[in-house]
């Protein structure tokens, strides 16, 4: 079965500060993409980030970047010089090329000013 | 461009009352669509997902159902609501294909079940 797993349930950081959000996944399958979603408080979803499991290359954009280890099963998420903006809860979900999507249960990130 | 609607945005019913949530994605054709629940601490459960019309898999037996009578609408239902009912739904879609792409949210649906 397919799993994604997020530990962090709520982070507080002071702005400036850099933070990483962990997310660990479970799949049988060769073939997969990960992805990251923001959603800030209005609730809709954002999207991040997508990858795939034969790409492990680290991805950097702007203040974020991306940690994909395969060896690990982890697919970690890092804000450096976190802005108050970056609050939000952040998503990671995994899909392995069929139609569903399987997503963590959200770490909720507050960056204080 | 593509674009995702859902209404209402907001939804206060009594329990045992009917639920109509509507989806309808525009600018695209055969989409892949989807229908998440975000309950409190829980993530987003995937409840229903649909490759075509008339054709809906579920995923969590549930007092809750889906259709899709046309290629862009998807509709979220429940002849009687229980207070477990309760959250934020999320309807999303993709464009039809193999490979897993970006999902599209729409900007959801809060129901409140008293």
């Amino acid at each position: 079965a397919q799993k994604v797993t997020q530990a962090q349930t709520e982070i507080s950081v002071v702005e400036k500060e850099d933070v990483t959000l962990d997310c660990v996944y479970e799949t049988r399958d060769t073939t997969y993409y990960l992805f990251w979603y923001k959603q800030p408080p209005s609730g809709e979803l954002v999207f991040l980030i997508r990858r795939n499991s034969f790409d492990e290359q680290n991805e950097i954009s702007g203040r974020y970047s991306w940690n994909f280890q395969k060896s690990t099963s982890s697919f970690n998420f890092t804000i450096t010089a976190s802005q108050v903006v970056d609050s939000a809860v952040y998503f990671c979900a995994l899909s392995s090329g069929t139609y569903k999507y399987i997503f963590g249960t959200g770490t909720r990130l507050k960056v204080l000013a | 461009s593509q674009t995702i609607h859902q209404w209402p945005a907001t939804l206060v019913q009594p329990v045992g009352s009917p639920l109509s949530l509507e989806c309808t994605v525009e600018g695209t054709s055969n989409p892949n669509l989807y229908w998440y629940r975000q309950a409190a601490g829980r993530g987003l459960q995937l409840l229903f997902y649909s490759v075509g019309i008339g054709q809906i898999s579920s995923e969590v037996p549930q007092n809750l159902s889906a259709s899709r009578p046309q290629d862009r609408q998807f509709i979220l239902s429940s002849k009687k609501l229980l207070l477990s009912d309760s959250g934020f739904y999320l309807c999303a879609w993709r464009p039809t294909g193999f490979l897993p792409g970006e999902l599209f949210f729409g900007e959801g649906s809060r129901l409140t079940v008293l």
